[in-house]
């Protein structure tokens, strides 16, 4: 079945970087748009960024623009997010999150079980 | 493009009928979708394209409105329907989400 699994996590004081990946499975990673989404604990989800099929086009949220890179190795079918620059306001859990349909906008389907990231000192 | 959910939390019994809203800043055509979240899970997704369920998701749940106003209904609510609801608008550069509604 379709799956998608995050890992990366941990707590990690302001200022430094982290590496968030997402390996996709049960399905042809290229042929999706994949996107990262976050949600602060006891908060809503805010979407952070996106990466369309062949890794040319990406876009971010103005919250992580500069700072969060998205990237993609369909070789691999993992989705990446390189987080530098961390404020104690990226705590958040992290999900990846598949399109559902193979069209640049779809709603989200699968998405992965989540990796808490901590900014603390 | 900001969206709003309303209300921010609805107290209801199983059984009843629940109503909740989305309010956007501006017209979404009908790329809007509904999702369900539990505590310590993802999102699942309820409603997409404003008004179609998604594989597997009963038809208690239905989804209405276009532009800037949308709706999320349940018609007779089961006792795992008591969850935190989000509306969220699909683009091919970036998503919004709602604030959400928690339904206890």
């Amino acid at each position: 079945q379709e799956q998608l699994v995050e890992s990366g996590g941990g707590v990690v004081q302001p200022g430094r970087s982290l590496s968030l990946s997402c390996v996709a499975s049960g399905f042809t990673f290229s042929d999706y748009v994949m996107h990262w989404v976050r949600q602060a604990p006891g908060k809503g989800l805010e979407w952070v960024a996106v990466m369309w099929y062949d890794g040319t086009t990406k876009f971010y949220a103005d919250s992580v623009k500069g700072r969060f890179t998205i990237s993609r190795d369909n070789s691999k079918n993992t989705v990446s997010l390189q987080m530098n620059s961390l404020r104690a306001e990226d705590t958040a859990v992290y999900y990846c999150a598949r399109n559902l349909g193979r069209a640049t906008s779809s709603p989200l389907g699968p998405w992965g079980q989540g990796t808490l990231v901590t900014v603390s000192s | 493009i900001v969206l709003a959910q309303s209300p921010g939390t609805l107290s209801l019994a199983a059984g009843e009928r629940a109503t909740l809203s989305c309010r956007a800043s501006q017209s979404l055509s009908h790329f809007l979708a509904w999702y369900q979240q539990k505590p310590g899970q993802a999102p699942r997704l309820l409603i997409y394209g404003a008004s179609s369920r998604a594989a597997g998701i009963p038809d208690r749940f239905s989804g209405s409105g276009s532009g800037t106003d949308f709706t999320l209904s349940i018609s007779r609510l089961e006792p795992e329907d008591f969850a935190v609801y989000y509306c969220q608008h699909y683009g091919s550069s970036h998503i919004t989400f709602g604030q959400g509604t928690r339904l206890e």
